[in-house]
């Protein structure tokens, strides 16, 4: 059975205090590797889309890479306006996207 | 505005009623999709329509019925619902399968509650 499990649940930052969030996957056949953001209130927003172990994209202050089994989505001097769940999701071969539970992310000035 | 716009935003409903909820892409997307986010789970598939055909449905109870009449619109249907069915209701839409490039673009959804 396909599995994606999200750690920290919740992870609280000084604005400044790099970090990395964990994305561990089991699927059969990998079509993607995708990671979101969600604000309150509103639905999960695209940020990147991985293929294949070890490739690596970046926007701003986010990093994504992939291995064989995990993802990591690596905050560099992360700032207020960064804080919102992550949610990761993988596409097995010939389905739709599978979530996982998030990662909350709170940072403080 | 992402694209993919979502009507009522907030929905209360009692158990006995019936109501719809509203999708609609203008994404030029043939792939639309309603998911389930509930507080502390994932979030779960409920449909998948695909060029207006319904692909998968993840033994979602009879009390939701979808119905997807053309390519940039799509539709939940309640009825007799439970309050454990008191969600944030998100549809979205892709270009074909959303394997390739963006995956999924999705609405605010609606956050339904039901007394």
């Amino acid at each position: 059975e396909d599995q994606v499990t999200q750690s920290p649940e919740a992870l609280r930052l000084q604005e400044g205090e790099s970090s990395s969030l964990n994305c561990s996957y089991t699927v059969s056949g990998l079509r993607g590797l995708f990671w979101y953001r969600q604000d309150p209130g509103k639905g999960p927003e695209f940020l990147f889309t991985l293929y294949s172990a070890g490739e690596e994209k970046e926007k701003e202050r986010l990093k994504a890479t992939l291995t064989k089994k995990e993802s990591f989505l690596h905050i560099t001097a992360p700032k207020p306006e960064d804080s919102a769940t992550y949610l990761c999701a993988v596409m097995p071969a010939g389905y739709a996207l599978n979530f996982g539970k998030g990662t909350s992310l709170l940072v403080t000035p | 505005e992402t694209g993919v716009t979502q009507t009522p935003r907030h929905l209360v409903m009692g158990m006995t009623n019936k109501k719809s909820l509203k999708c609609e892409q203008h994404l030029g997307h043939n792939a639309m999709y309603w998911y389930k986010q509930s507080a502390k789970k994932p979030l779960e598939l409920m449909f998948v329509y695909s060029l207006e055909e319904r692909v998968e449905n993840n033994s979602v109870p009879s009390r939701f019925s979808p119905e997807c009449p053309n390519s940039s619109h799509l539709f939940l249907h309640l009825h007799t619902l439970q309050p454990e069915d008191s969600a944030l209701y998100l549809c979205a839409s892709s270009l074909d399968d959303g394997g390739s490039g963006y995956g999924y673009t999705f609405g605010s959804g609606t956050r339904l509650t039901v007394v």
